[in-house]
């Protein structure tokens, strides 16, 4: 089936540089997502963006954050600066519309600040 | 504000046997998807089956099923013939019908744990 890939799988940083995570979604997807899952909790949604434009944002989105996909390139979530509470995994996911339709989800990159 | 919960945080079964996993959701919105996902030990996210809201009918996808009641804002999902590699965390999610916003809301996650 489609498949949503994320590049790298692990990254590990110092407190207080920049990271930025790639993902690449299902080609003929339109909507695309971020969550964060520290471990052993749920995921919880970050980011959606469409059209170019991010279209809702969650609490967990900080001033730090940023998310771009320049000529439908990947679709990048970066950090900068990183803290030590952005350790976690953070899936991508993909869609084709909003509402009913599943999303797609990436394995996942895990961030390690130390 | 919508809000998924799932309070069993980890369940054991016999291989072959059926297992039910609880979830309760809040939300002000009279339109809504309710979704299962499994995240498998490696990490790996997993669409399972979906539920309409404005659907009466419990949604079946091959072993499993759903036990909506709407009036108890519940949608349990059942494992017929559970095997080995159901053992997974289940993660029951929520999206509120809008054309403007699509986030996805999960609940806490259960594992399940199947044994031989």
């Amino acid at each position: 089936g489609p498949k949503v890939l994320q590049i790298p799988s692990h990254q590990i940083i110092d407190m207080g540089q920049m990271v930025t995570l790639n993902c690449d979604p299902v080609s003929n997807h339109l909507y695309f997502y971020w969550y964060k899952q520290i471990l052993g909790q749920q995921m919880e949604f970050l980011v959606n963006f469409y059209n170019g434009k991010v279209m809702e944002k969650s609490k967990l989105f900080k001033d730090q954050f940023s998310v771009e996909r320049p000529d439908g390139s990947y679709f990048t979530l970066k950090i900068q600066p990183t803290a030590l509470e952005d350790s976690a995994v953070y899936f991508c996911a993909s869609s084709l519309q909003l509402g009913a339709l599943r999303e797609y989800f990436g394995p996942g990159t895990r961030l390690t600040v130390l | 504000a919508q809000k998924v919960t799932q309070t069993q945080t980890s369940i054991s079964v016999m291989e072959k046997t059926t297992v039910t996993m609880d979830c309760v959701y809040e939300t002000r919105d009279s339109s809504y998807f309710l979704f299962w996902y499994k995240q498998t030990a490696s990490g790996e996210i997993v669409f399972l089956i979906r539920q309409d809201s404005y659907k009466k009918e419990n949604a079946t996808e091959g072993h499993y099923s759903l036990n909506f009641q709407k009036p108890k804002s519940s949608i349990g999902l059942i494992i017929t013939a559970t095997q080995i590699e159901d053992s997974a965390v289940y993660f029951c999610a929520m999206r509120i019908a809008s054309s403007s916003f699509s986030k996805l809301v999960f609940g806490q996650g259960t594992s399940l744990s199947v044994v031989p």
